[in-house]
């Protein structure tokens, strides 16, 4: 139990263009779900936590307009990086829970890559 | 800043337990020890949690010490594919929001 899917898993594309990664709950319902970078060689790191229904809540320092992100169903949230630059060229890991004090499960990342 | 020290890499014998300790001075009397771990270009995985008592489930077993300053995950009979990056963590209480830190680059030999 407890499968969080990702899609894709892995996306090259040109500088200015936007990028949608869908994360999905595929066997619970997530009431919160969260996204998260990472860089090589680093850890993890938050950027932002959404609830369903409702707004995201961003990290110090991440750009709620560059990374829109929806949470319109139990089971699906979105994170779009708009216009997309190179130094936007990460690992993007999503993350759902069910409920508060329950483990977060995670996706399997999607690789982006900005030429 | 994560608030866990763990070490930043261990060796382990393929077939022999792994023991991977954390330290977690600062954890509060109503907060989770969490473990996830990554395998290298995969999202993390959750193994196991606890709170006071020990724990086990398939994948490992957890020991918190009385003072709850400090917790080791046992990877009873670890294999090749346990090499793997693990984290310790205590989430903020009331939202649960997780910070990594480095964690511990676990390799099993051969």
């Amino acid at each position: 139990g407890a499968v969080v899917s990702q899609h894709p898993s892995r996306v090259i594309c040109k500088s200015g263009t936007s990028v949608k990664i869908e994360c999905r709950s595929l066997d619970f319902q997530a009431t919160t779900m969260f996204w998260y970078r990472q860089f090589p060689k680093q850890s993890l790191m938050l950027m932002a936590t959404s609830n369903e229904g409702s707004k995201a809540t961003y990290e110090q320092g991440v750009e709620k307009d560059k990374f829109l992100i929806n949470h319109a169903s139990l089971t699906l949230s979105t994170l779009t990086v708009t216009s997309a630059h190179p130094e936007d060229s990460s690992f993007y890991i999503c993350s759902a829970r069910e409920v508060l004090y329950q483990p977060q499960h995670f996706g399997d990342g999607t690789r982006l890559s900005i030429l | 800043d994560a608030k866990t020290t763990q070490p930043p890499s261990m060796d382990c014998a393929e077939g022999r337990a792994a023991n991977l300790p954390c330290n977690h001075s600062t954890i509060s009397g109503n907060e989770y020890v969490y473990w996830y771990r990554q395998i290298h270009s995969q999202g993390p995985q959750y193994i196991i949690h606890g709170l006071k008592n020990n724990e086990t489930n398939e994948m490992a077993s957890l020991i918190i010490t009385e003072d709850r300053k400090s917790s080791t995950l046992i990877l009873p009979h670890a294999t090749l594919r346990d090499t793997a990056v693990y984290y310790c963590i205590f989430p903020n209480f009331g939202n649960e929001k997780l910070t990594f830190g480095t964690g511990t680059r676990l390799t099993i030999i051969p």
